[in-house]
């Protein structure tokens, strides 16, 4: 059974400091994967995808970068958090060649103070 | 681009009645529609999801109804109890399926 796991499970971080949040699936070969953001009582928002390791498209921009070093690895970055940055990140797969059937992790939770 | 509005954006019902939602999206192109369940701090849980060639899903006590016409999507919890009370979102995408457009999400509340 595939399972996807999102660290870490809550930050509080300073403005202007970096981030780094990780994403892992297991059990599946070559999953899309993408990274989305929700504002506190708001809707989700995409913000990158990956279709194959090393390439990553974004969609919308908010000072934040993405990497997808291994098959089964996504990582959402930045180097200088702002007070926007806060939310809840979600990690999400699906198959490859696109599905509608996006399996979600549990989220991160980020406050920037 | 493809705009998705959701209503209500609240909905309070007694456990045992029907709960309507419903999304409308712009793009004609637009291929795969999902509901989605989001519990408080969690994730989201796949509910239900229909391609464009399907007008009406029925899956435990869910029914998904696409009028690509009108295009409007719809999601009827019949005889909701107090497990469903959480936040429902309808998702969007086109045929590529990278990019799932989500709309505003309804908070349901299930009364006992």
């Amino acid at each position: 059974a595939q399972t996807i796991h999102q660290w870490p499970v809550a930050e509080i971080k300073a403005v202007g400091s970096p981030l780094s949040l990780g994403c892992t699936i297991k059990g599946k070969s070559s999953p899309n994967l993408y990274w989305y953001w929700q504002a506190t009582g708001g809707t989700l928002q995409q913000l990158f995808y990956s279709i194959t390791v090393g390439q990553v498209e974004s969609v919308v921009q908010l000072n934040l970068s993405a990497s997808r070093p291994k098959d089964d690895q996504f990582i959402l970055s930045t180097e200088k958090l702002l007070l926007s940055h806060s939310g809840f990140y979600l990690c999400a797969w699906s198959l490859e060649g696109g599905s509608s059937d996006y399996t979600f992790g549990s989220g991160t939770r980020l406050l920037v103070i | 681009g493809e705009q998705v509005e959701q209503r209500p954006p609240h909905l309070s019902v007694r456990e045992g009645d029907s709960a309507i939602i419903i999304c409308t999206y712009t793009d004609s192109a637009t291929a795969y529609f999902s509901w989605y369940k989001q519990e408080a701090g969690a994730g989201l849980q796949l509910l239900m999801s229909v391609l464009s060639n399907v007008d009406r899903k029925e899956e435990q006590g869910l029914t998904v109804l696409l009028n690509k016409k009108d295009k409007r999507l719809s999601l009827n919890l019949t005889a909701a109890h107090p497990g469903d009370s959480a936040v429902y979102f309808c998702a969007v995408s086109a045929n590529s399926g990278t990019y799932q457009r989500f709309g505003t999400g309804t908070k349901l509340q299930v009364v006992p």
